[in-house]
């Protein structure tokens, strides 16, 4: 069956380090995958996209990387800062119109 | 520009009765979405409107009907509430479709009870 993991722990991380977040799938080929942020008692919001052709995406502290032989996207968020304790999540397009999104990952910044 | 909106924000129904969700986008966007999050479920895809006039099923329709009134809104309907359609829902919608790889952009989320 078709699976996306994301860590269900959260990741706990000092401010000014780098986070990193992990999105594994199985028996998906997606054409591209995305990253979302979402804070407490709101919707997702969109943050980057890559495609398949593509090995690293950067925005501003953001830096995302696919690697299709692994089956994994990794999400770098470095010199990290209060305001970005959020839940991250990833979602694949798996065709048809259709994302399918990981559970997501929540990152809380420690000051 | 209010992006996507959804009434209500909160509800809390018995299980039988119905209700109509709202979702309008003031983006001009072509394509709308209804989801449903469940604590360690993800967000779920009920279903989608590639265009005004079109509705397809997604990954959880049943107990769900939609209706895309007009390019700016898109509505979902529970006609007979369950307990296990507790869930916080939340609309989005994008330009064209997902097949291009657009953004989604989403609504504040509908947080519904069913006792």
């Amino acid at each position: 069956s078709q699976k996306i993991e994301q860590n269900s722990e959260a990741l706990n991380i000092q401010e000014g380090k780098t986070a990193t977040l992990t999105c594994n799938y199985t028996n998906y080929s997606p054409a591209y995958l995305q990253w979302y942020r979402q804070d407490p008692g709101r919707g997702p919001v969109f943050l980057l996209l890559i495609r398949e052709n593509e090995k690293e995406k950067r925005k501003e502290r953001l830096k995302v990387t696919f690697d299709t032989t692994l089956k994994q996207s990794l999400f770098h968020i470095t010199a990290s800062q209060p305001a970005d304790s959020a839940t991250y999540l990833c979602a694949l397009y798996y065709g048809n119109n259709r994302l399918a999104f990981g559970k997501g990952n929540q990152v809380v910044v420690i000051p | 520009n209010a992006g996507v909106t959804q009434t209500p924000k909160f509800q809390v129904l018995k299980t039988g009765q119905s209700m109509t969700l709202q979702c309008a986008q003031d983006m001009n966007h072509n394509s709308m979405y209804w989801y449903r999050q469940d604590p360690g479920m993800g967000l779920r895809l009920i279903y989608y409107s590639a265009s005004e006039g079109t509705t397809d099923k997604g990954e959880v329709p049943n107990g769900y009907n939609v209706s895309r009134l007009n390019k700016r809104e898109f509505s979902l309907r529970l006609e007979s509430a369950a307990p296990s359609q507790t869930s916080v829902y939340f609309c989005a919608s994008s330009v064209l479709g997902q097949g291009s790889g657009e953004t989604q952009y989403f609504g504040p989320g509908t947080r519904l009870l069913v006792l």
